[in-house]
C-alpha cells in the first residue's frame, strides 16, 4: 500500500496563478483533511471532507477550494495565488471509528508564491 | 474553537537525558490527544497518544500524561538519543469519535535537538 500520496511535491507559482494539489489515499479512509505548516505555527487545518462529495471549511480556508469527487481523492485548489499562501501543504486521512482516530499524512507539497 | 498552546519551542538536551514537552489546551470537552514526530522535510508521524479517560500512557522510551483539570498533558522521553531530534506537535480533539470528525488543533511544535 502506498498510503497516502501528494503530488506534485515542489511548485512555484507567480502571484495570481491558480493550481490544483491532488491527495490520494488508498486505505479505504472516510475522512480527509488538508493542512498548511508555517514556522512556529504548527499545522492549521484549511479544509475537510468527511465523505465522497461532502467538505467543509477548517481554521484557515480563505483563499483555497476543495472538492471530494471520489473516496480516495481529495483536491485542493488555489483560484489566484498570493505570497501569504508560501508554505507546506500536508494532506492526511483518518478512518472512522471510536478505536482508532490516528491521522495519516502525506509527503507534503512545498508551494512558493512570488 | 480549541487551541493548544506547547511549550518549550526548542529544547536541547544531552544524550541519555530525559525530554519534557508541555501542551495546554482551552476547551474541556477535548477527548483525544496525539502526538506527532516530524523529521526535517518528512511527514508528521504518530508517536503516541492518549484518551481523556486514561491519565498515562506508556511504550517503551515515551510517555504522555494528561491532566483533565488542568487541561495540559505532556511527552516525556526518557534516555533520549540523536535520532530522537526532531519536531514534536502535539494536538488536542474535540469530541473525537463523535461530530469533530476527528479534527486536530496542534501547538506551535519543539525542535527537540539530541546531543551526542
Amino acid at each position: 500500500n502506498a498510503g497516502v500520496t501528494q503530488t506534485p511535491k515542489f511548485r512555484v507559482l507567480k502571484t495570481g496563478q491558480s493550481m490544483t494539489l491532488l491527495c490520494a489515499q488508498d486505505m479505504n479512509h472516510e475522512y480527509m483533511y488538508w493542512y498548511r505548516q508555517d514556522p512556529g505555527m504548527g499545522l492549521r487545518l484549511i479544509h475537510y471532507s468527511v465523505g465522497e462529495g461532502t467538505t467543509a471549511k477548517g481554521e484557515v480556508p480563505d483563499g483555497y477550494n476543495v472538492s471530494r469527487l471520489k473516496k480516495q481523492n481529495f483536491l485542493l485548489g488555489l483560484e489566484s495565488a498570493a505570497p501569504s499562501q508560501t508554505s507546506v501543504y500536508f494532506c492526511a486521512s483518518s478512518r472512522v471509528g471510536l478505536a482508532d482516530y490516528e491521522q495519516y499524512f502525506g509527503p507534503g507539497t512545498r508551494l512558493t508564491v512570488t | 474553537g480549541e487551541n493548544v498552546e506547547q511549550h518549550p519551542s526548542t529544547l536541547s538536551v544531552q544524550e541519555g537525558d530525559s525530554a519534557v514537552i508541555k501542551c495546554t489546551y482551552s476547551d474541556s470537552a477535548s477527548n483525544y490527544f496525539p502526538w506527532y514526530k516530524q523529521e526535517l522535510g518528512k511527514r508528521p508521524q504518530l508517536i503516541i497518544d492518549i484518551r481523556s479517560n486514561v491519565g498515562e500512557k506508556k511504550d517503551q522510551r515515551i510517555a504522555v500524561t494528561l491532566n483533565k483539570t488542568a487541561k495540559h498533558f505532556s511527552l516525556h522521553i526518557t534516555e533520549t538519543q540523536p535520532e530522537d531530534s526532531a519536531v514534536y506537535f502535539c494536538a488536542a480533539s474535540l469530541n473525537a469519535g463523535g461530530t469533530s470528525y476527528g479534527k486536530l488543533t496542534f501547538g506551535q511544535g519543539t525542535i527537540l535537538t539530541v546531543h551526542p
